[in-house]
């Protein structure tokens, strides 16, 4: 089955760099985008980003423009997302999620990332 | 990119049914057929509900149902159970692989 396994929960002072790395099971993963959407406590999802496994080509939330990076490592199925410059306003739960016909149809557990001084 | 629109709540009875809308623009939910609706309960990931529009995966039951009218699509509870309770969010493709989401409802089952 479709699985995910994403690293654990981060604390990082402001102006800190994060990256989180989620590992694909359970199907070809090469044959699926990659989003990344992070959710703050108490709010809806945020997309912030894409990318194509296949080639490794993103697309970035233009909130996000400067300061994410997604790649992938497809000899490892795993998928990573850097965020830098992380403020207070970056606590949330993150989360990779398997896209299927431009929507998402799988995601993975979270990850928590608190930015705290 | 502004998020999706949704009611902040709503509820129902056991055995009601209830809708949750969810107001986009022309340019994400009234120029695709990609809506997405998500569950999720505390502490979880969200859970694949409803794929474009209307379609259920496989295991969901047929009490969950989804529409779309212009710029606005709709989730319908029918036969409300108490494990219904919890957040629902919407979420369309927006074009060159960005997506857009809702705000949530929270569902609650007097």
């Amino acid at each position: 089955q479709v699985q995910f396994e994403q690293s654990g929960a981060e604390v990082k002072k402001p102006g800190a760099s994060v990256r989180v790395s989620c590992k694909a099971s359970g199907y070809r993963f090469t044959s699926y985008a990659m989003h990344w959407v992070r959710q703050a406590p108490g709010q809806g999802p945020e997309w912030m980003g894409w990318i194509n496994i296949g080639n490794g080509n993103t697309k970035y939330s233009e909130k996000f423009q400067n300061r994410l990076t997604i790649s992938r490592d497809t000899s490892a199925t795993t998928t990573y997302m850097e965020l830098s410059s992380l403020t207070s306003e970056d606590t949330a739960v993150y989360y990779c999620a398997r896209e299927n016909v431009r929507q998402i149809d799988y995601w993975g557990q979270g990850t928590l990332v608190t930015v705290s001084s | 990119q502004s998020a999706l629109t949704q009611p902040p709540s709503a509820s129902g009875s056991p055995g009601q049914s209830v809708t949750i809308s969810c107001a986009g623009t022309s340019s994400d939910v009234g120029n695709y057929k990609y809506v997405s609706w998500y569950q999720q309960h505390p502490g979880k990931a969200p859970k694949l509900i409803i794929y474009e529009v209307s379609q259920r995966p496989s295991g969901v039951p047929d009490r969950f149902s989804g529409s779309k009218s212009g710029d606005t699509a709709s989730l319908t509870v029918s036969g409300l159970q108490a494990e219904d309770e919890g957040d629902y969010y919407c979420s369309s493709y927006a074009g060159s692989h960005t997506l857009v989401f809702g705000g949530g409802t929270k569902l609650t089952v007097l």
